[in-house]
C-alpha cells in the first residue's frame, strides 16, 4: 500500500522568497512520486514526477524536487516564489500502476507582495 | 502533454434526480480512465477506475449502484450519480491514461456538483 503525507495544510511566503513544500511518502514498492498544482475550480497540472531516474528531477515553472530514499521524502521547492504560484500543491505516490495515484491531502502556498 | 476535456465544468441539479458528467480523452486513446472525488480543502479521493469496455472497479465505500461508470469507448468515459443528494455536491475529476505500466494520467478540469 501507498500513502503520502504532506506537512502544512497551509504555506506562506513572500514574492521571492524560497518556496519548499514537504512531502513524505510510504511505499511497499519503488515509488513513482508526482507534484501537482491545481487552481481554484480547474483540474489538476503536472509539476514534475520522479520514475526512479535522476533523483533530482526539474518541472515546469522553476519547480524541483528531490527524491530521498533514507528520508522516504520528495520535497517541492522553487527558488523565488512569484503571485502566480498561489495554489493548491498535492504529492502524489503511484498505486497500483503508473496512473493510479494516491494523494496527499494538500498544501495550500500563499504568496504575499 | 494530452487533452482530456471533462463536461460541464459546472452543473447545478435538484435532489432526485441524476446528473452525468463526461471526461473525453481527444487526442489519446484512454484504455484506462479515473474518476476521484474532491471534498472543499481536502484531497482528491479515488471513486473507481474503469478500462474500456470493462465494468469498473470501485473503491471501498463507494456505491457502484449510486455513481454508475460507462467506458463504453477509448476516448470517453461518463459518470452518472443517480438520485443525487445534497450530500453529493463536490468537485469531480477524471483522469485518463493509455493503461500501460508506464503511461502517465492526464487530467480533466474537473466537474463542480451542486445538489439543492
Amino acid at each position: 500500500a501507498q500513502s503520502v503525507t504532506q506537512l502544512g495544510s497551509h504555506v506562506s511566503v513572500s514574492e521571492g522568497a524560497l518556496v519548499l513544500l514537504r512531502c513524505n511518502y510510504s511505499s511497499s514498492v519503488p515509488p513513482y512520486l508526482f507534484w501537482y498544482v491545481q487552481y481554484p475550480n480547474q483540474g489538476l497540472q503536472l509539476l514534475l514526477k520522479y520514475t526512479s531516474a535522476a533523483t533530482l528531477v526539474k518541472g515546469i515553472n522553476g519547480f524541483e524536487a528531490e527524491f530521498k530514499k533514507s528520508e522516504t521524502s520528495f520535497h517541492l521547492t522553487k527558488p523565488s516564489a512569484h503571485m502566480s504560484d498561489a495554489a493548491e500543491y498535492f504529492c502524489a505516490v503511484s498505486g497500483r500502476g503508473y496512473s493510479t495515484l494516491t494523494f496527499g491531502k494538500g498544501t495550500m502556498l500563499l504568496v504575499s507582495p | 502533454g494530452a487533452v482530456v476535456s471533462q463536461h460541464p465544468s459546472w452543473v447545478i441539479c435538484k435532489s432526485g434526480t441524476s446528473v452525468k458528467i463526461e471526461c473525453r480523452s481527444l487526442d489519446f486513446q484512454a484504455t484506462t480512465m479515473f474518476w476521484y472525488r474532491q471534498f472543499p480543502k481536502q484531497s482528491l479521493m479515488l471513486m473507481a477506475t474503469s478500462n474500456e469496455g470493462s465494468k469498473a472497479t470501485y473503491e471501498q465505500g463507494v456505491e457502484k449502484d449510486k455513481f454508475l461508470i460507462n467506458h463504453a469507448s477509448l476516448t470517453l468515459s461518463t459518470l452518472t450519480v443517480t438520485s443525487a443528494h445534497p450530500e453529493d455536491s463536490s468537485f469531480y475529476i477524471c483522469s485518463a491514461s493509455e493503461g500501460t505500466t508506464d503511461s502517465e494520467a492526464f487530467f480533466g478540469q474537473g466537474t463542480r456538483l451542486t445538489v439543492v
